[in-house]
């Protein structure tokens, strides 16, 4: 099955600060999305990607996807509170009944 | 707007018991899945299905089962509940990639379940 690795496990950062979370896999990634969530609700889509080099970006968050489709970053740009969460990383495989599966998760703190 | 509803936001049930969440999706997705989610864990994969009367084991399947009769309906069930299954768990549905759909995976508001 296809692991995704997410890194930090934890970031703790200053408001109006840049961040980066990665996520890497150990097969090519034929869809990656990028989720966030808060305590207790529910999960927030941010963006996905499907092609090599593709790079997104929604208000002050951006994701890109490498040329060789197995390594996916999420940067944050003048991080605020409101950027605080769980972000999640999904792979989805090359077929239409291929599974979908999740990294562990980065939990964001960002104190103002 | 693309709904993924769960049948029960909360439960509680006793070790033994059987137990149903019920998920229906009104898009028409030929892709469902059951994820549970645990702190520090991230979302694991338990059964997903990518047609009507098809299933897969995700990562965690044991002691889990699921029953798609219906496009639009995945059940997840649960045939002797114990406490070590006592999670959030979400539903999610999707088209497959390609074919010009976005893939985007929709989620339920999750069903959270307490096994005494």
């Amino acid at each position: 099955s296809q692991e995704l690795e997410q890194s930090p496990q934890s970031l703790i950062v200053q408001e109006g600060k840049n961040l980066t979370i990665n996520c890497t896999s150990s097969k090519t990634l034929y869809g990656l999305y990028w989720y966030k969530q808060k305590y207790g609700e529910g999960l927030i889509f941010l963006m996905m990607l499907q092609k090599g080099g593709e790079e997104k970006s929604h208000e002050k968050i951006t994701a890109k996807l490498d040329e060789k489709k197995q390594q996916s970053s999420l940067h944050i740009t003048a991080s605020q509170p409101s950027h605080a969460g769980i972000y999640l990383c999904g792979a989805d495989g090359e077929t239409s009944g291929s599974r979908l599966t999740f990294g562990e998760g980065t939990q964001l703190t960002v104190n103002p | 707007d693309v709904k993924v509803t769960q049948s029960s936001r909360y439960l509680v049930k006793r070790t033994g018991e059987k137990v149903f969440l019920e998920c229906v999706q009104d898009m028409d997705h030929e892709n469902m899945f059951w994820y549970r989610q645990d702190p520090g864990l991230g979302l694991r994969l338990i059964y997903f299905s990518y047609d009507v009367k098809m299933k897969e084991k995700g990562d965690i399947p044991e002691g889990y089962s699921v029953s798609r009769e219906k496009k639009e309906r995945f059940s997840l069930i649960l045939e002797s509940a114990s406490t070590n299954q006592t999670s959030m768990y979400l539903c999610a549905s999707k088209t497959p990639l390609g074919g010009g759909s976005s893939g985007e995976l929709f989620f339920g508001e999750g069903s959270r379940l307490t096994v005494l």
